[in-house]
């Protein structure tokens, strides 16, 4: 069975620093892997997804995420926050040729300006 | 329609109450899942269903939930004697479902149950 484990349920950081939010997965073979983010009163969104290829995945605002198979790894950082990177961000894997998507618990960035 | 659709958008109910929330998916996706999400926590998988497969309901958590989707249009979660901890948003979302191809899933606003 696939799992998610988001290291740290809350992130702060100052407004201009890295942003770094840590994701292991376990599965049987490389799945597919996604970061999704949730604004606050807003609904979920893909911020990036990791399918075949290039394992460093860009994706919106400035953020991106390297799938490192070694250790089972996809973890997402941005190089400076910006006050309104302030969200939930979720990471997430589905088997790849399925469609179970299985959800971290998920991560709340705080931004301090 | 342009976007999932959920409905309603608030629920509050007695214990014991039966509830359905119900989900429009964006045309043509064959794909829908449902998750819940409690106050403070990740999202929890409940079911998913695609196409004209048997759906995958290895996530409810219990018998009084259930859920249906006619084809691959509209999708109704039913909870049957809500309890207290069925308290939380449900969340409903769809993707092409394109196989293999690690579709992205879109997600409705959610409707927030609470049984009092």
């Amino acid at each position: 069975a696939q799992s998610v484990t988001q290291l740290g349920s809350h992130v702060s950081v100052s407004e201009g620093a890295l942003v770094l939010l840590r994701c292991n997965y376990s599965s049987s073979v490389p799945p597919y892997l996604f970061w999704y983010v949730q604004y606050p009163n807003q609904g979920l969104q893909l911020l990036l997804k990791y399918t075949t290829g290039a394992t460093l995945v860009k994706g919106i605002n400035g953020f991106e995420a390297e799938f490192k198979k070694s250790e089972t790894s996809f973890h997402l950082t941005k190089p400076s926050a910006h006050m309104s990177d302030a969200a939930e961000y979720f990471c997430a894997v589905s088997p790849t040729g399925g469609f179970k998507t299985i959800f971290g618990a998920g991560t709340r960035l705080f931004v301090k300006a | 329609g342009a976007g999932v659709s959920q409905s309603p958008s608030n629920k509050v109910t007695e214990k014991g109450k039966d509830v359905e929330l119900r989900c429009d998916p964006i045309s043509g996706h064959t794909a829908l899942y449902w998750y819940r999400q409690r106050l403070g926590q990740g999202l929890e998988f409940l079911i998913y269903f695609q196409g004209n497969s048997a759906p995958d309901k290895s996530g409810l958590p219990s018998d009084r939930f259930s859920a249906e989707r006619t084809g691959e249009s509209v999708s109704t979660l039913t909870i049957q004697r809500t309890q207290q901890e069925d308290s939380a948003v449900y969340l409903c979302a769809s993707s092409s479902g394109l196989a293999g191809v690690g579709g992205e899933l879109f997600f409705g606003e959610g409707s927030r149950l609470t049984v009092l």
